[in-house]
């Protein structure tokens, strides 16, 4: 399995403007997490999924963020209108469906976020 | 608020001793409890999962719980300089530390 696949790696885009990243999770796997990691406050969780359902967004900073999972195999975070404190590396993450809390997360490479 | 709560480090041990890194978390009901090992620039990989109170030991790696204390902690016997790296200490997969920074020192 090529593992959680993220894209893009790098994306560095002005305030204001929209920004998609994107997660393709195991095969297999029911439950998608996204992070976000700074060095101010670590690694944060952002939002996760059970079969494509949003079960927890409490970590989603704002109204700006919002993600989706139109399908098992593909999720999005967007952020609109992107701000330079949205600059940091976001990770997504799939674990398998057995027990949420008992299963090691899996990490894709992130993506890189700069605003400027 | 669920906080997992890590010494940031830099932690420096000599090549060959013992690193012993500790994390306390907050939410006394917590089951489940991860060490990631995570290098500049690269994501987040799994050390070691315990569960149970007591000592898990994996290679020249153990984890540690204590759920009275509410304490976790890795122990690092015979430290390379390839485990030089951050660890964050997990709680289920919603809440981590910050990461302490080790650094093995040939």
């Amino acid at each position: 399995d090529a593992g959680v696949i993220q894209s893009p790696r790098h994306e560095v885009t002005e305030m204001g403007q929209e920004v998609t990243l994107r997660c393709k999770p195991i095969s297999g796997h029911d439950y998608l997490f996204w992070y976000r990691q700074t060095m101010m406050r670590g690694l944060e969780l952002l939002i996760y999924f059970n079969n494509n359902v949003p079960i927890d967004d409490s970590g989603m900073p704002e109204d700006r963020f919002s993600a989706k999972m139109p399908n098992a195999s593909f999720s999005t975070l967007k952020i609109q209108p992107s701000e330079p404190r949205d600059s940091a590396v976001y990770f997504c993450a799939s674990t398998p469906g057995t027990a949420l809390m008992n299963t090691e997360a899996f990490f894709g490479q992130g993506t890189r976020l700069t605003v400027v | 608020q669920k906080e997992v709560e890590q010494n940031s480090g830099p932690l420096s041990v000599p090549e060959g001793a013992i690193a012993s890194l500790n994390c306390t978390y907050s939410d006394r009901g917590s089951q489940s409890f991860f060490w990631y090992r995570q290098y500049s620039g690269k994501s987040p990989e799994l050390i070691m999962s315990i569960y149970s109170n007591g000592d898990k030991e994996d290679g020249r790696f153990t984890a540690q719980l204590n759920k009275a204390s509410q304490y976790v902690s890795l122990l690092i016997r015979d430290s390379q300089p390839s485990d030089s790296a951050t660890y964050l200490c997990a709680v289920s997969q919603l809440t981590f530390g910050k990461g302490t920074k080790l650094s093995v020192i040939p």
